[in-house]
């Protein structure tokens, strides 16, 4: 079956310092991957995808590359921001026409000043 | 244009009981989804809606769970009986003919005591 699995937070940094959170995946197919973000009370927002492999996404000075051959989609920022203290889910869809999202379960990420 | 729209925002009840959740997609987008996000988890597909047909069903627990979509617009999900482990967010999702981006409402918060 499909499966996404992230490391385990929380993941505590200051501000300005680099940020990774890995992500690897198991598919039966081509999935598209996605980062979704979900801040204290909110529902769940698109991040940045990729759909194939070797794409690169970004948004918001965050970046994740979709690499086949490691199965891995860990996202990544420069600097980080006090705002940017949220959950991140990794997903994966497969391109078969109804395209079902299957989470990771989260990693938090908590910045200080 | 205006997000997917969820009601009530949370909700208290005690086990046995009934409850029922709304959700309203964006507009023009034929496919709806329900989720159900428990706490330090990832969301799990309940439901997934094609128009006012079901397409994916398979991990709502039928004994007690059921969902509608009868115009193919908004959205009913209900929970009868509750039971203490139904406690969770559930989110509601929206996605356009032919995109596989969810969009995501900000989830109704239950609590079975």
């Amino acid at each position: 079956g499909n499966s996404v699995t992230q490391m385990e937070g929380p993941v505590t940094l200051s501000e300005e310092a680099f940020l990774t959170i890995n992500c690897t995946y198991t598919a039966t197919g081509y999935p598209s991957l996605f980062w979704y973000v979900q801040y204290p009370g909110e529902g769940l927002q698109l991040l940045l995808k990729a759909t194939k492999a070797d794409d690169k996404g970004s948004n918001k000075g965050f970046e994740a590359t979709y690499r086949k051959e490691t199965t891995s989609f860990h996202l990544e920022k420069g600097s980080v921001q006090v705002s940017d203290s949220a959950v991140y889910f990794c997903a994966l869809t497969l391109n078969s026409g109804y395209s079902t999202l299957t989470f990771g379960k989260g990693t938090m990420l908590l910045v200080s000043p | 244009e205006a997000g997917v729209a969820q009601s009530p925002r949370y909700k208290i009840i005690e086990k046995r009981q009934s409850v029922a959740f709304w959700c309203n997609p964006i507009s023009g987008h034929a496919t709806l989804y329900w989720y159900q996000q428990i706490l330090g988890q990832g969301p799990k597909l309940l439901i997934q809606f094609q128009n006012n047909g079901v397409v994916d069903d398979s991990q709502l627990p039928k004994d007690r769970f059921s969902a509608e979509r009868l115009k193919g617009v908004d959205s009913t999900l209900k929970i009868q009986p509750a039971k203490l482990e139904d406690s969770a967010v559930y989110l509601c999702a929206s996605s356009a003919p032919y995109q596989e981006t969810q969009y995501f409402g900000p989830g109704t918060r239950l609590l079975v005591l």
